[in-house]
């Protein structure tokens, strides 16, 4: 069955730090992996999507990187704002599955002053 | 409206009750997905339409789950006899075209709340 988890589970930062979420996958075969950011009562909304030959896509302040090798993808946020918070989720999809995405159960991240 | 429509934002049902979910998909978008997303958890594929056809169904629970895109542009899902484990946000998405790479975009959900 394809799966896909995200480590940590919940993060608190202070405002204008950085932090790293983490995600693996066992999705295949591949074909794309994106970062999802949902806050709370709203749909997701795209941050990244990165296929097989990325291995490094920025949106702004957020930077996703993937290695297929090893299943691995990473969400790294600079310098953190309040409206960050929010729960960032990892989505993967497996070729000839008509666009299917499979979804980890995400990081909840909250920025404090 | 530029983005995916969901209605009603809210929804509360007594069991047995038959519900019905509406989405708007963004104008021109061929393909829609249904998603559940049940609390603290990521949402999981319902079913997939390309236009009007019904091109994946996988995802339904149960035949209680049924649904529609008869035109290629507006979709219901319409859950019957409803049951306490259905109680959770549904979202819905569209993108413009078919391809894997192709970027979904979501509604806010229908939270729906069965008593």
């Amino acid at each position: 069955k394809n799966q896909v988890e995200q480590s940590p589970q919940s993060l608190i930062i202070l405002e204008g730090k950085n932090c790293t979420l983490q995600c693996n996958y066992t999705v295949s075969p591949f074909s794309n992996l994106r970062w999802y950011k949902q806050d709370t009562g709203r749909g997701p909304v795209s941050l990244t999507i990165m296929t097989f030959s990325e291995n490094t896509k920025s949106n702004g302040r957020y930077t996703a990187t993937l290695d297929a090798d090893t299943k691995q993808s990473s969400l790294h946020i600079t310098a953190s704002q309040l409206s960050d918070s929010a729960s960032y989720i990892c989505v993967v999809s497996a070729t000839g599955g008509g666009n299917k995405l499979t979804f980890g159960t995400g990081t909840q991240l909250k920025v404090e002053l | 409206g530029a983005g995916v429509s969901q209605s009603p934002r809210y929804k509360v049902a007594k069991r047995g009750q038959d519900v019905a979910l509406r989405c708007d998909p963004i104008s021109g978008h061929v393909s829609l997905f249904w998603y559940q997303q049940a609390l603290g958890q990521g949402p999981e594929f319902l079913t997939y339409f390309q236009n009007e056809a019904q091109l994946d169904k996988s995802g339904l629970p149960s035949d209680r789950f049924f649904a529609e895109r008869p035109e290629g542009s507006v979709s219901t899902l319409k859950i019957q006899r409803t049951q306490q484990e259905d109680s959770a946000v549904y979202l819905c998405a569209s993108s413009l075209g078919q391809g894997e790479h192709q970027p979904q975009h979501f509604g806010d959900g229908t939270r729906l709340s069965i008593l």
